[in-house]
Formats: C-alpha cells, sequence, structure tokens
C-alpha cells in the first residue's frame, strides 16, 4: 500500500519550453502532496505544499509564476515548469500525505529527472 | 530554528558489520522523527517513524532507531549490514505540517 507515481520519469526539454510532472497517490487518497528538488548528491529542498482544492504554498525563494503547482483531486498533483531554463535541471520529487493515515509520514514517488537544454 | 543534523556525510562498513546512523534534530514542541532510504536515482522509503511511545522503533529491513530526548538523537541502527542496504539515508524531522530533511549520510557496503 501506500504507494505513489510520477510521471514522467525522465524528461529532456528545449530552453524556454514548459514541462508538466504528475504526481498520483496510486492506492490512497491524499488530502496534501509536497513537491520537492534535489540537486546531485544533495538533500531534499521543499518547494511547495499542495492541498486538494486550494492554492499551494511556496516556500521562500521558490517562483511560483515559474514553478506552477495544481492539486485538482486526491490522488493527483502537478507541477508545470513554466520557461525552462537549464539551471531548473533537477531531480523533482513529490510525496503524499494519507489523508486516513493516523500519522504524518509522507509517502515519495519515484522522481522525475529534468534536463532542460 | 528547526534543523536536522547528520553529522556523518559518508560511511563504510564492511558486510555484516553492525552500523550506527547519527542524526540530530533541533524542534521547538515535541517532534515526530523519520528515517528514510534512497537509492540512486529513485524516490524516498520509508524505514521507520516515531510519534510517541516506545522510544526504540523497529522498522523494514532490520533497522531499528532510538529516540532520545534528551539528547535530541535519532540514531539508526542495524546490527548487520547487507550489500544491498548501500545508499543514502536521510532523517526528517517534522510535526503536522511539513517535513525537514538532514542532509543525508551516504552509506557505502563492502563485501
Amino acid at each position: 500500500g501506500a504507494v505513489v507515481s510520477q510521471h514522467p520519469s525522465w524528461v529532456i526539454c528545449k530552453s524556454g519550453t514548459s514541462v508538466k510532472i504528475e504526481c498520483r497517490s496510486l492506492d490512497f487518497q491524499a488530502t496534501t502532496m509536497f513537491w520537492y528538488r534535489q540537486f546531485p548528491k544533495q538533500s531534499l529542498m521543499l518547494m511547495a505544499t499542495s492541498n486538494e482544492g486550494s492554492k499551494a504554498t511556496y516556500e521562500q525563494g521558490v517562483e511560483k509564476d515559474k514553478f506552477l503547482i495544481n492539486h485538482a483531486s486526491l490522488t493527483l498533483s502537478t507541477l508545470t515548469v513554466t520557461s525552462a531554463h537549464p539551471e531548473d535541471s533537477s531531480f523533482y520529487i513529490c510525496s503524499a500525505r494519507d489523508r486516513q493515515g493516523a500519522g504524518y509520514e509522507q509517502y515519495f514517488g519515484p522522481g522525475t529527472r529534468l534536463t532542460v537544454t | 530554528a528547526q534543523s536536522v543534523t547528520q553529522p556523518d556525510i559518508h560511511i563504510t562498513v564492511s558486510e555484516g558489520a553492525s552500523l550506527e546512523l547519527r542524526c540530530n534534530y533541533s524542534y521547538g514542541a515535541t517532534p515526530y522523527l523519520f528515517w528514510y532510504v534512497q537509492s540512486p536515482g529513485q524516490g524516498l522509503q520509508l524505514l521507520l517513524k516515531y510519534f510517541s511511545g516506545d522510544t526504540l522503533v523497529q522498522g523494514i529491513k532490520g533497522f531499528e532507531a532510538e529516540f532520545k530526548r534528551s539528547q535530541s538523537s535519532f540514531n539508526l541502527r542495524k546490527p548487520s549490514v547487507h550489500w544491498s542496504d548501500a545508499a543514502e539515508y536521510f532523517c526528517a524531522v517534522g510535526g503536522t505540517d511539513k517535513l525537514i530533511f538532514g542532509t543525508g549520510t551516504r552509506l557505502q557496503v563492502f563485501p
């Protein structure tokens, strides 16, 4: 149980284009999903917290107009990197919190590697 | 300020040896504590968690961790390491909202 998927697993795009990454909770409902960014050999940096049906809460320093987050249902959140540039190349990981869960653990997706050329 | 410190960036052990990964935290309230493991190019898998009660918690893959409030620590242990345990390990602390992650400890296992 508690499986989170991400699509695509990797993507290469040209500078200036937009890329959408999907995060799905497969066997549970998630009222809250989180988006992280991870640079090589570094820890996870929380970008934003998204709650179903409401606007995402972005961490300080994260451009909300560049990283658009939509959490339209209890099982799906999307991250769109708009007008991507090479510095946006990174490993993006989402996580989800079980709506029915008694604890506050997050279940993580396998990540999406974005390369902007 | 809330923070997590993993003092060891890289640890190397022989297969079959015991393991202890250190984690210290700073948190204003009673923390929820977690250990996650990440294999290269993969997401994070939850190893174990502590919310309350018994301070020694058991997790998957033979791991355990002990919460010591007086030392603000939540160290991860395994009595006998397997080659498949080679990975990156992250300690995290949080409350009812977001998690704060440590910088990770890379575990290398030699045969």
